[in-house]
């Protein structure tokens, strides 16, 4: 069976500091990848996704960006926060080709910039 | 573009009862599928329930069962039964039927259960 792990599940980090968030996909290969925030009390907003190694493209422009080194790895990343990137994140997989249906995720990171 | 919006930013039922939250979705294309997805306090997205846009018969998962009119573009979610472990945030979603696209969520339904 397929899982999908993120870390850290929370993060407390200052304005200006770097970020890397992680996301690994288990059990299946060539994943379609996501990453999601959401805000509190909010819907989802799609950041990123990827249908391949290196194949990223970014729904909102920003100071995040992401990559994938790996088949089944994910980072979101920013060189420097800033308060309104707090949020909760979200990553998520789903099946590649005709055949893919809906999403799942991962259980989230919390992130506070202070 | 395809939007979804959710008119029912929180909704409440009595345990045992049953509750529908609406969606309604805009797109021009035929092919395509829908969800509703469930986030409780632990805030971990768990899908609920899926439908094709081709199927006429309406998705149904034990107590939870979908109302889907293609050319309303509606639908909703019926649960039944209400049970304390469903109150959440639901969330309506849709896909294009294409291998890659991404699924764009509506606003989201708090849901309140009271025992």
């Amino acid at each position: 069976s397929q899982t999908i792990h993120q870390w850290p599940a929370t993060l407390v980090q200052p304005v200006g500091s770097p970020l890397s968030l992680e996301c690994t996909v288990e059990g299946t290969s060539n994943p379609n990848l996501y990453w999601y925030r959401q805000a509190a009390g909010r819907g989802l907003q799609l950041l990123f996704y990827s249908v391949g190694i290196g194949q990223i493209s970014s729904e909102v422009p920003q100071n995040l960006s992401a990559s994938r080194p790996q088949d089944r790895q994910f980072i979101l990343s920013s060189k420097k926060l800033l308060l309104s990137d707090s949020g909760f994140y979200l990553c998520a997989w789903a099946l590649s080709g005709s055949l893919a249906y809906e999403q799942y995720f991962g259980p989230g990171t919390r992130l506070t910039v202070t | 573009a395809q939007t979804v919006t959710q008119s029912q930013p929180e909704m409440s039922v009595q345990e045992a009862e049953t509750v529908t939250l609406s969606c309604t979705y805009d797109t021009s294309e035929s092919d395509y599928y829908l969800f509703w997805y469930k986030q409780p306090p632990s805030r971990q997205m768990i899908l609920v329930i899926r439908q094709e846009a081709y199927k006429q018969q309406n998705a149904t998962e034990n107590r939870f069962s979908v109302n889907f009119q293609k050319a309303a573009k509606s639908f909703s979610l019926k649960i039944s039964d209400s049970q304390l472990g469903d109150a959440a945030m639901y969330f309506c979603a849709y896909r294009r039927e294409t291998s890659y696209d991404k699924v764009i969520f509506g606003p989201g339904t708090s849901l309140s259960v009271i025992p």
